[in-house]
């Protein structure tokens, strides 16, 4: 079972920032917080990853609480080709299942004109 | 970042015959490779991982005499649906993580209807 919790869906103006949170309460100390994108009948598309430190990249920007009990994937200026389903997921850095991606429901952010 | 492609992109099948899709690292060697299904309106579920030269871990559930995988190279994943049937009309979704990588790449998917 996915170990994140997310909205299902949100709504966000063309031009304004993103922010989709997510929880991972129980999250352990050795496991990063990935998040992934999934446009319509696409592969997902990698964005960004962190362990606690606030991380950011071209795409978007990773801010995870001091407890790491939750974090927020904030996208700056959310275009329409930002629609699609984000996931939230937590994993650890090592092989075996333990290491596997495993997706829960996410959030389908729609971006509005 | 890291290219996956799968092919085909769609096949249309019989049930009863079998399906053959790819998936290639392009520009990586994939230690580890994932394969995953995704039905109509629900998230991606894991199916099986392989390690290069060895056999796959199969999910719970999922039949490893029906999906057979093969992991040949550093670069080449294979998925055969064997003797489909209706049922197994998805999206099918492969992945690739290098065995430094933090991040895992996905392909474009494939998609399987079976008549």
């Amino acid at each position: 079972d996915a170990k994140t919790t997310q909205p299902t869906s949100m709504d966000c103006a063309e031009g304004r920032a993103a922010n989709l949170p997510c929880n991972h309460s129980t999250i352990s100390g050795n496991e990063y917080v990935y998040w992934y994108r999934q446009i319509h009948s696409q592969g997902p598309q990698y964005i960004i990853h962190g362990l606690k430190n606030n991380e950011t990249n071209e795409m978007a920007s990773l801010i995870i609480t001091e407890d790491r009990k939750s974090s927020t994937l904030i996208l700056p200026h959310a275009t329409l080709r930002d629609t699609a389903v984000y996931y939230c997921i937590v994993r650890v850095l090592r092989g075996g299942s333990q290491g596997n991606l495993i997706f829960g429901k996410g959030t389908k952010l729609s971006v509005k004109p | 970042g890291a290219v996956v492609s799968q092919h085909p992109s769609r096949v249309i099948c019989k049930s009863g015959t079998s399906v053959k899709i790819e998936c290639r690292s392009l520009d990586f060697q994939a230690t580890t490779m994932f394969w995953y299904r995704q039905f109509p309106k629900q998230s991606l579920m894991l199916m099986a991982t392989s390690n290069e030269g060895s056999k796959a871990t199969y999910e719970q559930g999922v039949e490893k005499d029906k999906f057979l995988i093969n992991h040949a190279s550093l670069t080449l994943s294979t998925l055969t649906v064997t003797s489909a049937h209706p049922e197994d009309s998805s999206f099918y979704i492969c992945s690739a993580r290098r065995s430094t990588g933090r991040e895992q790449y996905f392909g474009p998917g494939t998609r399987l209807t079976v008549t």
